[in-house]
């Protein structure tokens, strides 16, 4: 149980296009999504916080007219880069947090691959 | 922002050897995780441990916490070559179960 899957696994796009990551909890319902962000040989870091129905929280120095997130359902999150450019190359992870569960833990997705041209 | 930091930041053993990774943290938390990732990966939960344990367990991860000193070490002990890997710690932020990691420790272990 507790499976997150992310689609597509990796993507390549144009500079200027848009892209949409999308995150999905299959067999549990997620109060809350995160989306991540991580570059070569780095660590993870939070680009932001979504909640079923309300708007993304987003950390600081994070641009949310860039990084465009809807959290339609309590099993699907989607991420979009708005006009992408090679900066924004970049593994991008999601993560779930059971709505049901009194637990802090988190599943994670497999992550996508995003590179830009 | 990363408040957790890992050493050692890359770490080479031979198999069957114990490892040993630490990190720090910063701020108060409610509790600390480790997760492991393959190259090019998601992450996989290994172990969490609240901020009142001091020891936890979980087949061949042991797991210590001492808040006092805002430190928390994953031991992995008899790895094998499957082992390889990085690991990073994540500390919560209280209340928002939003999660900070530390910079990682890249384990390789020799066959």
């Amino acid at each position: 149980g507790a499976v997150v899957s992310q689609h597509p696994s990796w993507v390549i796009c144009k500079s200027g296009t848009s892209v949409k990551i999308e995150c999905r909890s299959l067999d549990f319902q997620a109060t809350t999504m995160f989306w991540y962000r991580q570059f070569p040989k780095q660590s993870l870091m939070l680009m932001a916080t979504s909640n079923e129905g309300s708007k993304a929280t987003y950390e600081q120095g994070v641009e949310k007219d860039k990084f465009l997130i809807n959290h339609a359902s309590l099993t699907l999150s989607t991420l979009t880069v708005t006009s992408a450019h090679p900066e924004d190359s970049s593994f991008y992870i999601c993560s779930a947090r059971p709505r049901a569960w009194v637990s802090d833990t988190q599943y994670f997705g497999p992550g996508t691959r995003l590179t830009v041209l | 922002s990363q408040q957790g930091e890992e050493d050692p930041q890359a770490l080479s053993i031979q198999e069957g050897e114990n490892a040993t990774m630490n990190c720090s943290y910063k701020t108060s938390i409610n509790n600390l995780q480790w997760y492991r990732q393959n190259s090019g990966r998601g992450l996989v939960h290994l172990i969490l441990i609240r901020s009142n344990e001091r020891e936890k367990h979980s087949g061949r991860l042991r797991v210590t916490l001492d808040t006092s000193k805002k430190s928390s070490s994953l031991l992995i002990t008899a790895s094998r070559a499957a082992d390889t890997a990085s690991y990073f710690c994540a500390t919560d932020r209280a209340g928002s179960y939003q999660l900070t990691f530390g910079k990682g420790t890249k384990l390789s272990v020799i066959p």
